[in-house]
């Protein structure tokens, strides 16, 4: 079946620590987002790529970093310089230039310890 | 700027009966509208695409609308069922060569049963 792995599912961050939250498709989509969702607060934009090895930053990029080296993966770090990194991240994905919706990721959620 | 409202935040209901949801958004310059689940601590499951130049859109008991010139769009889910608790959100991609998706802030669906 063709979707969207998001991985891990719960994600642990000690203070001054990188991490990496992985996104992978099979859906052969070219443009590939990621979103932070905190209560109470609609999606946040952080980055998105339209094509492999181009990536644009979103509404909330800080402290944040992507790379794009393949179609099917998009991993989003989260460095240190963030600063309230307690959330949950979406990946997604769509065709570029169509009316077609988006397909999203199951999700990680991310606790600072 | 544009902006997505959801009205109402939160709505409890007793089984079978229909209800509608709303979604309006202040400037009518939009690629399409979209419709999507979120189950708690999941990702988004997407209902429904309204492109710019249609009027509804229909799978199975929900039917979704848009009038551009208001602003307004209503998802009708009809039957409702303890299966269709959930959030719903809704968000606009606008028009234009950034087509960036703008969320609403979700309304709370609880079905009694």
């Amino acid at each position: 079946d063709g979707g969207i792995t998001q991985s891990p599912k719960y994600l642990f961050r000690k203070e001054g620590q990188n991490v990496t939250l992985s996104c992978e498709q099979n859906l052969n989509h070219d443009a590939m987002y990621w979103y932070r969702q905190d209560p109470g607060q609609g999606l946040r934009l952080i980055y998105y790529s339209q094509i492999v090895n181009d990536f644009q930053k979103g509404d909330i990029a800080e402290g944040y970093s992507v790379s794009r080296e393949k179609k099917e993966s998009f991993p989003l770090t989260v460095t240190s310089a963030q600063k309230n990194p307690t959330a949950f991240y979406l990946c997604a994905s769509s065709i570029v230039n169509a009316n077609y919706g988006y397909t999203f990721g199951s999700g990680t959620r991310l606790t600072v310890v | 700027k544009q902006e997505v409202t959801q009205i109402p935040a939160a709505l409890s209901v007793p089984e079978g009966e229909n209800l509608v949801l709303n979604c309006s958004f202040t400037d009518s310059a939009i690629y399409n509208l979209q419709w999507f689940r979120q189950d708690p601590g999941k990702g988004l499951t997407s209902l429904l695409l309204i492109q710019s130049s249609q009027r509804e859109q229909t799978s199975g008991r929900l039917n979704a609308s848009l009038d551009k010139s208001s602003g307004r769009s209503t998802l009708y889910i009809a039957a409702s069922q303890p299966g269709d608790s959930a959030t719903y959100l809704c968000a606009v991609q606008n028009a234009g060569n950034n087509r960036k998706l703008i969320w609403g802030l979700g309304t709370s669906l609880a079905v009694n049963p």
